[in-house]
């Protein structure tokens, strides 16, 4: 299955400061999603990163506060604006592979937000 | 949307044990996964079953679609399974994940 590399896997943010993660893989998929988790939750989806075109958002997740890029089958990335301690959380990308393997997660970035 | 459920919440076991972890859900799927998700965070992959039964190693599981449940199966637990257990299911490429059980071995 695809290997995803996701980046980076941790990050002291000051408030109201952007940060941007990576999420690459090393073989074309079409699906790609984002997830957040909080402390002590499950896992949400943010949305769903469309090549070529805007992502799908979830319920209760923005553009303006999530903006995502996905510039080819490869690679994606996640912006998180205008950072609270709030949205101190564990955020993983994932790829589908189709019916026969599942989803696959990358390792995952470990937001503190100060 | 569908409802994940997964029970117990937490399990505390001796190693050695064996445990059952539950998984209930509320409607038709495509299909389900079950991960471990370790203490760095990493979400790994154990099984991918959309029915029937599989084995790898120390695990199983088993899924009745038809009863909308799966169960994992841990069998002589040692101190490297602790962490939680995510079941999510898959329906029209919408995944949705249950809340999690967590499990520590005590040694």
């Amino acid at each position: 299955s695809a290997v995803i590399s996701q980046k980076p896997s941790r990050d002291i943010c000051q408030r109201g400061t952007s940060l941007t993660i990576q999420c690459q893989v090393d073989s074309q998929v079409t699906m790609m999603f984002w997830y957040r988790q909080q402390p002590g939750q499950s896992l949400t989806l943010i949305a769903t990163a469309n090549q070529g075109s805007e992502a799908t958002y979830e319920s209760g997740f923005v553009i303006d506060k999530f903006p995502i890029s996905r510039p080819n089958l490869t690679f994606s990335t996640l912006t998180v604006s205008n950072m609270s301690p709030e949205d101190s959380s564990i955020y993983l990308c994932s790829i589908g592979q189709g019916l026969n393997y599942g989803y696959t997660f990358g390792s995952g970035t470990r937001l503190t937000v100060v | 949307g569908i409802q994940v459920e997964q029970s117990p919440p937490d399990l505390i076991l001796q190693e050695g044990a064996n445990s059952t972890l539950r998984c209930n859900f509320s409607d038709s799927v495509n299909n389900l996964q079950w991960f471990h998700q370790n203490p760095w965070g990493q979400l790994i992959n154990l099984f991918y079953i959309p029915s029937g039964t599989k084995q790898n190693g120390r695990l199983s599981a088993t899924t009745v679609a038809t009863e909308r449940y799966s169960l994992l199966y841990i069998s002589s637990s040692q101190t490297t399974d602790s962490g939680v257990y995510f079941c999510a299911v898959i329906n029209n490429n919408d995944m949705r994940f249950g809340a999690g059980t967590r499990l520590t071995v005590k040694p």
